[in-house]
C-alpha cells in the first residue's frame, strides 16, 4: 500500500469552528488531493496540490482552504465548520498529472459537525 | 455533475457467477479508470484503460471501452465473496472525475 496517512481518523465538532485535517506521504509524489465522498455524490474533488505551495480548487472549493508547505504534507481546513460539510474525506496522491499514474488513497477521515 | 455515472447502482450475484457493470461519461477523455472500495477504506486501483485501447484484461478483471458511446464496462469474472465492494470509475488528467458508484455483493 502506498504510505498514505490521514489524521485525525475521526473526528466530532460543533458548527462555527475550525477543523484542519492532515494528509501525509511517504512516497514522494508531486500530485494531492481532498475528495469528499457522500451517498449519493460519489467522490468529490475539493482542491488539489501540483507541487509545494502550488494548489488549485476543484468542484466543490467553498468553504475549504488547503496548504502544502512541505512534499509530504496536504493540509485541509475548514475556517468555519458547517453542518452540511459533515462527510469522509479521503486525501490522495499522484505520481503525475497527465501521463495516465493511477491515484493512491488514505483510508479517510470521518468528520460528523453537529 | 458527474462526468462518469455508473450503472446499476446495486448488483448482488451469487459466488461463481459474473458481474459487470458499466460507466458512462460526458466529455472527451485520454484514460479510464476503474477503482474498488471497500467498505472502511479508501479506494484502490484497479485498472486503467486509455482512450486508443478497446479493451484491456488484469486477472479477473476485463474492462471495455467505446469511446463513441463514452461509456465503459467492468467484467469481473468468476466472482468471489471478497469482491464485495464498490466499483467507482473515474475519468481525467489532472482534475479527477470520479462516479457515483456500482455497489457489489457476492453471496457465499
Amino acid at each position: 500500500d502506498a504510505g498514505i496517512t490521514q489524521s485525525p481518523r475521526h473526528k466530532v465538532t460543533e458548527t462555527g469552528t475550525p477543523v484542519t485535517l492532515r494528509c501525509h506521504q511517504t512516497e514522494n509524489h508531486r500530485y494531492m488531493y481532498w475528495y469528499r465522498q457522500d451517498p449519493g455524490h460519489g467522490l468529490r474533488l475539493i482542491h488539489y496540490s501540483y507541487g509545494v505551495k502550488d494548489t488549485d480548487k476543484g468542484e466543490v472549493s467553498d468553504g475549504y482552504s488547503v496548504s502544502r508547505s512541505k512534499t509530504e504534507d496536504f493540509l485541509l481546513t475548514l475556517e468555519s465548520a458547517t453542518s452540511s460539510q459533515t462527510s469522509v474525506y479521503f486525501c490522495a496522491i499522484s505520481d503525475a498529472q497527465g501521463s495516465n499514474q493511477p491515484q493512491h488513497f488514505g483510508d479517510g477521515t470521518r468528520l460528523s459537525i453537529l | 455533475s458527474q462526468q462518469g455515472e455508473e450503472d446499476p447502482q446495486a448488483l448482488s450475484i451469487q459466488e461463481g457467477e459474473n458481474a459487470t457493470m458499466n460507466c458512462s461519461y460526458k466529455t472527451s477523455i485520454n484514460n479510464l479508470q476503474w477503482y474498488r472500495q471497500n467498505s472502511g477504506r479508501g479506494l484502490v486501483h484497479l485498472i486503467l484503460i486509455r482512450s486508443n485501447e478497446r479493451e484491456k484484461h488484469s486477472g479477473r478483471l476485463r474492462v471495455t471501452l467505446d469511446t463513441s458511446k463514452k461509456s465503459s464496462s467492468l467484467l469481473i469474472t468468476a466472482s468471489r465473496a471478497a469482491d464485495t465492494a464498490s466499483y467507482f470509475c473515474a475519468t481525467g488528467t489532472y482534475k479527477y472525475i470520479f462516479g457515483t458508484g456500482t455497489r457489489l455483493k457476492v453471496l457465499a
